[in-house]
């Protein structure tokens, strides 16, 4: 029973455009929604997040996007920069749970 | 931001032994932690949740016998595993949170089964 599907195992982007990150859920009972960044061997590191109640939620270089009726989760990221080169998950949060997308490998190419 | 803090960061032990990993949230009270376990370029499975004072809730094809989890008090969770084998060589991330905020996570343990 796969609740979240990241279905990009890895993306390259040129330094200065823009990336896109997508999840698809199908549980409705997930509220919030959040976008962790992860280096290997370390822990996940938190980026942004929504709740439910949102479709959009802007910090700094970071946009997350949420489209209820799509059941669809994305993160923009404008510019790109090769600092931003990192597994990137999805991870959504219900009540007593949180699962994690698959991951996709962002590469930013200078 | 909130600090989690897990160790050991890399533990290296023999077969049929047990490892207890701590997961200890250092500056707020944590109502809720994760385990979760990572294999080679796949994705963070969780194993439990669990909530400080009642049982852990394993999820589905996860050994609750083999993977213990304690949850004493709102700043420390920890995770035996018990009776280790080669397959059970992983990294480990914990994740703690405070009701329904975004979820806090430890840097990791490398377990490796000799």
């Amino acid at each position: 029973d796969q609740q979240v599907k990241q279905n990009s195992p890895s993306l390259s982007v040129q330094e200065g455009r823009i990336s896109i990150l997508n999840c698809d859920y199908t549980n409705s009972m997930f509220d919030y929604f959040l976008w962790y960044k992860k280096y290997p061997a370390e822990g996940p590191t938190f980026l942004i997040s929504i709740s439910s109640i949102k479709d959009k939620n802007e910090d700094g270089r970071f946009t997350v996007f949420l489209n209820k009726s799509a059941k669809h989760l994305s993160l923009h990221i404008v510019p790109s920069q090769p600092g931003d080169s990192a597994v990137y998950f999805c991870l959504f949060q219900g009540a007593q749970k949180l699962v994690f997308g698959q991951g996709t490998r962002l590469t930013i190419n200078p | 931001g909130a600090v989690v803090s897990q160790h050991p960061s890399r533990v290296i032990c023999k077969s049929g032994t047990s490892v207890k990993i701590e997961c200890r949230s250092l500056d707020f009270q944590a109502t809720t932690m994760f385990w979760y376990r990572q294999f080679p370029k796949q994705s963070l499975m969780l194993m439990a949740t669990s909530n400080e004072g009642s049982k852990a809730t394993y999820e589905q094809g996860v050994e609750k016998d083999k993977f213990l989890i304690n949850h004493a008090s709102l700043t420390l969770s920890t995770l035996t595993v018990t009776s280790a084998h080669p397959e059970d060589s992983s990294f480990y991330i914990c994740s703690a949170r405070v009701w329904n905020t975004e979820a806090f996570f430890g840097q990791g343990t490398r377990l490796t089964v000799v």
